[in-house]
C-alpha cells in the first residue's frame, strides 16, 4: 500500500519568515495530495490541496508544489504569523475513493 | 454549513470494556469515514461507507471493532472489548462523493483513554 513520509517533524521560525515542509509517497498511481492543518483538541482542516496534473497551486501565503517524477510534494507558507502555529499533515490518495494515507505531521511553531 | 458533529467528546474505559462513538456528517454527504489517531501520528483509516454500505474495512480489527452506517446519515463505531493499544482520537469525516472534486471534512474527533 501507499506510504507516505512527512519531514521535519519540527519546526520552529520567526514570524514574518517562511516554512517548508516536505512529503514523500511511495504508490506512483496516487493523483490527490492535500495538506491538513489540525489545531490542539480539533480535527483537521483542509488548507491546500493539489492534484496530479497541478505542478504547483497557490492561496494567498501557502503554496504546494508537487514533483511526480521524484514523488514528492511540498507545502510553502510565507510571511508566517502565529496563528500558523499547528500540526501540518500532508496525505496521498489514489483513484475517487479518498482513501488517504497520512504523513507522521509537523510541529509548526511561529514564534513572534 | 454545519460541520461533522462526534460524540463524546472524551471516553475513558478499563480494558475490556466496550465503547461507542457517534458522528453525524454534513448533511448531503454520502461518503463517511472513520480514522483512528494515535498520539503524535498522523490519522489511520479504519472504514469508509458509501451511502449505508462499505467501501473498504480492511484496516479494521474485526474481532473487537464494528462500524454501521443505517439509513446512510450517522454513524457509530464500536470497540468491544477495548484495549490498552486502542487509546486515540477516532475522527469521523465526510464527503459529498467518491468524485475527485470531494475533499474530506474532518469532526474534532473523541479522545479515548483505556486504562
Amino acid at each position: 500500500g501507499e506510504n507516505v513520509e512527512q519531514h521535519p517533524s519540527t519546526l520552529s521560525v520567526q514570524e514574518g519568515d517562511s516554512a517548508v515542509i516536505k512529503c514523500t509517497y511511495s504508490d506512483s498511481a496516487s493523483n490527490y495530495f492535500p495538506w491538513y492543518k489540525q489545531e490542539l483538541g480539533k480535527g483537521p482542516q483542509l488548507i491546500i490541496d493539489i492534484r496530479s496534473n497541478v505542478g504547483e497551486k497557490k492561496d494567498q501565503r501557502i503554496a504546494v508544489t508537487l514533483n511526480k517524477t521524484a514523488k514528492h510534494f511540498s507545502l510553502h507558507i510565507t510571511e508566517t504569523q502565529p496563528e500558523d502555529s499547528a500540526v501540518y499533515f500532508c496525505a496521498a490518495s489514489t483513484g475517487s475513493a479518498r482513501q488517504l494515507t497520512f504523513g507522521s505531521g509537523t510541529q509548526l511553531t511561529v514564534l513572534p | 454549513e454545519a460541520g461533522v458533529a462526534q460524540s463524546p467528546r472524551y471516553k475513558i474505559i478499563e480494558k475490556r470494556q466496550s465503547v461507542a462513538f457517534w458522528c453525524n456528517p454534513i448533511s448531503g454527504h454520502a461518503t463517511l469515514y472513520w480514522y483512528q489517531q494515535i498520539l503524535g501520528q498522523g490519522p489511520k483509516l479504519l472504514i469508509q461507507f458509501q451511502n449505508n454500505g462499505v467501501v473498504d474495512d480492511s484496516q479494521l480489527p474485526k474481532d473487537r471493532f464494528s462500524a454501521e452506517r443505517l439509513k446512510g446519515v450517522d454513524s457509530t463505531l464500536k470497540i468491544q472489548p477495548a484495549k490498552l493499544e486502542d487509546s486515540a482520537v477516532y475522527l469521523c469525516a465526510s464527503s459529498p462523493g467518491q468524485g475527485k472534486n470531494s475533499p474530506l471534512h474532518f469532526g474534532n474527533g473523541t479522545r479515548l483513554t483505556v486504562t
